[in-house]
């Protein structure tokens, strides 16, 4: 079954706190995606990033790196010196290769990051 | 903003009604996709047209229907309405029929927060 976990429901840091925000997926496809979004509490869904299954370089933008490693079936999201706007919800999402559309999201982690 | 726009942002109504969400795409995309997200259920996806035509379909419950129009813009029409459904629907757009083609994003509407009392 494909499945996307993140553990972390809710996370707190300091305004310029490093924080890692986790994800594991489940699949035995060999072709799929790796997506994470970002909710603000304006509610509106942000495209952040999509790696593919062949593609385990990892990436860097502006603050914000995403570490894919197929070994350990994680797709971890950091940002570097939080700032307060980060403030929101995070979804990793899985889509399997040949799927129509159909994101298969995780339960999200909240990140509040206090001034 | 995304480009997709969705009305209404906000509906309330009562056990038993039905309803209807209108989407419409960014220009020139020719996919559209509704998930619906809710407490219980989290995100999920519920139905994708592309070009008018059904393409996929995940959870979507029978009392829930939809279709996309010749201009593209899409409507979601939840009928029988119960407690349960009440959620925040959203809407997404992209070029291709399959979000692998492309650069792979789909692009969300702010959506549309359902009540049902």
């Amino acid at each position: 079954a494909q499945k996307v976990t993140q553990a972390q429901t809710e996370i707190s840091v300091v305004e310029k706190e490093d924080v890692t925000l986790d994800c594991v997926y489940e699949t035995r496809d060999t072709t799929y995606y790796l997506f994470w979004y970002k909710q603000p509490p304006s509610g509106e869904l942000v495209f952040l990033i999509r790696r593919n299954s062949f593609d385990e370089q990892n990436e860097i933008s502006g603050r914000y790196s995403w570490n894919f490693q197929k070994s350990t079936s994680s797709f971890n999201f950091t940002i570097t010196a939080s700032q307060v706007v980060d403030s929101a919800v995070y979804f990793c999402a899985l889509l399997l290769g040949g799927s129509q559309g159909n994101l298969i999201f995780g339960k999200g982690t909240k990140l509040s990051v206090k001034p | 903003d995304s480009g997709v726009t969705q009305t209404p942002k906000h509906l309330i109504t009562a056990t038993g009604q039905r309803v209807t969400l209108r989407c419409s795409p960014r220009s020139g995309d020719l996919s559209v996709y509704w998930y619906q997200q809710s407490l219980d259920q989290g995100l999920q996806f519920l139905i994708q047209y592309y070009n008018g035509e059904e393409r996929a379909k995940g959870n979507i419950l029978e009392r829930f229907s939809a279709q996309q129009f010749p201009d593209l813009h899409s409507e979601l029409n939840l009928s029988s309405l119960e407690l349960g459904d009440s959620a925040l629907y959203f809407c997404a757009s992209s070029v291709h029929g399959e979000t692998s083609g492309g650069t792979g994003e789909l692009f969300f509407g702010e959506g549309s927060r359902l009540t049902v009392l």
